[in-house]
């Protein structure tokens, strides 16, 4: 399985400012992920980051608010905009593809907290 | 959309005995994964289903994807304390169409064993 590395693990943010994680990871994949676990909750997809092109963004998500690069194989950011306290939340990026079998797996998450 | 019926919410049951959880969706899915969460963790793998039927063991863990492709099932034979967290059904959407082999969790089953 690959290696997936999510900065930052944990941050207090504060309401009306933007904050951007980073998932690494240490082999080139085809997919990646971003997805939302609300306190309590399931995991929600949030976008699907596209290598070289716009993210897909599931409905109920924007890019103006999620707004999600990914430049290369192994690396996609995720950047959570204008934030309010509805936004904390476990933000979880995850691999999958032909290259790790199809099957799919998670970073440890970063968790927000928005005061 | 493609929802995920996962049941019990929650277990509360005696070190040694046996568990048994299951999801159910209104639609087919090609592949099913189940996955474990502990606190401060993002989720991890434990089994990966791919084909209609398919029966899979990983240790004191067993999966079986039903044969309709709608529903999975988990068994965990002779509970130990640290088996203690929630347990995800997820859904793999296919790889084409757009969906890009994304995944539709289930709520989870939260369980807690008693020395």
């Amino acid at each position: 399985s690959a290696v997936i590395s999510q900065k930052p693990s944990r941050d207090i943010c504060q309401r009306g400012t933007s904050l951007t994680i980073q998932c690494q990871v240490d082999s080139q994949v085809t997919m990646m992920f971003w997805y939302r676990q609300q306190p309590g909750q399931s995991l929600t997809l949030i976008a699907t980051a596209n290598q070289g092109s716009e993210a897909t963004y599931e409905s109920g998500f924007v890019i103006d608010k999620f707004p999600i690069s990914r430049p290369n194989l192994t690396f996609s950011t995720l950047t959570v905009s204008n934030m309010s306290p509805e936004d904390s939340s476990i933000y979880l990026c995850s691999v999958g593809g032909y290259d790790s079998g199809n099957t799919i797996y998670f970073g440890e998450g970063s968790w927000l907290t928005v005061v | 959309g493609q929802q995920l019926n996962q049941s019990p919410q929650s277990m509360f049951i005696q070190e040694g005995e046996d568990v048994s959880m299951n999801c159910t969706s209104s639609s087919i899915f090609n592949t099913w994964l189940w996955y474990k969460q502990e606190p401060g963790e993002g989720p991890v793998l434990l089994i990966a289903l791919y084909k209609a039927g398919e029966l899979t063991s990983n240790g004191r863990l067993t999966a079986q994807f039903g044969i309709t492709r709608k529903d999975s099932f988990l068994n965990i034979s002779a509970s130990i304390p640290s088996d203690v967290g929630i347990y995800f059904c997820a859904g793999q959407r296919p790889l084409y169409g757009g969906s890009q082999g994304n995944l539709i969790f289930g709520k989870g089953t939260k369980l807690s064993v008693k020395p």
